[in-house]
């Protein structure tokens, strides 16, 4: 398996543009977290799925943020318009169901960077 | 909300030497995670622990979960440079599949060869 793929690996931006993130999880995980990783805050949970449903969507930062999964084999964290405060690094992580905690396993990351 | 405090937030060692960090809570978890952080990487996880006391080891790692289950350690034994990135503690209040994690702050660790 290639593991939980993210693309794309970096994005430069501009203020107020719209930004799209994507993940394809581990074929067969029934769940997917959405990470943000910042020097200040380090990383933070901002929404998970399970079977493609949202569960918690507690950590989404602001309603600029959402994130959505048509289906089991895909993800998207979508920043609309996007701000420089928003930029970071955003790991996907997914997790087979009836397992134990240690199987998050995280993806290479997205390292956003909005001028 | 739930914090994990992290110590040191970063280390400059010799290589050979022995390591130690850890990760303070607030609050109770039952579950203890840590994790190594490669530059340009995600997090992989290192060593998981369940149980109050439970000291368990990966090669030259070691880490313990508190008693208290507020705390945990990990200790890296004769390191080398390839130990080089960015350690994470993740502590879960739950052990099933979907609980959220609450991650540490971070211990950046550089070897010198």
């Amino acid at each position: 398996d290639a593991g939980v793929i993210q693309s794309p690996r970096h994005e430069v931006t501009e203020m107020g543009q719209e930004v799209t993130l994507r993940c394809k999880p581990i074929s067969g995980h029934d769940y997917l977290f959405w990470y943000r990783q910042t020097m200040m805050r380090g990383l933070e949970l901002l929404i998970y799925f399970n079977n493609n449903v949202p569960i918690d969507d507690s950590g989404m930062p602001e309603d600029r943020f959402s994130a959505k999964m048509p289906n089991a084999s895909f993800s998207t964290l979508k920043i609309q318009p996007s701000e420089p405060r928003d930029s970071a690094v955003y790991f996907c992580a997914t997790q087979l169901a009836g397992g134990l905690t240690d199987t998050q396993y995280f993806g290479p990351g997205t390292r956003l960077t909005v001028l | 909300g739930q914090q994990l405090n992290q110590s040191p937030q970063s280390m400059f060692i010799q290589e050979g030497e022995d390591v130690s960090m850890n990760c303070t809570s607030s609050s109770i978890f039952n579950t203890w995670l840590w994790y190594k952080q490669d530059p340009g990487e995600g997090p992989v996880l290192l060593i998981a622990l369940y149980k109050a006391g439970e000291l368990t080891s990966n090669g030259r790692l070691t880490a313990q979960f508190g008693i208290t289950r507020k705390d945990s350690f990990l200790n890296i034994s004769a390191s080398i440079p390839s130990d080089v990135g960015i350690y994470f503690c993740a502590g879960q209040i739950g052990r099933n599949a979907g609980n959220m994690l609450t991650f540490g702050g971070g211990t950046r660790l550089m070897v010198k060869p």
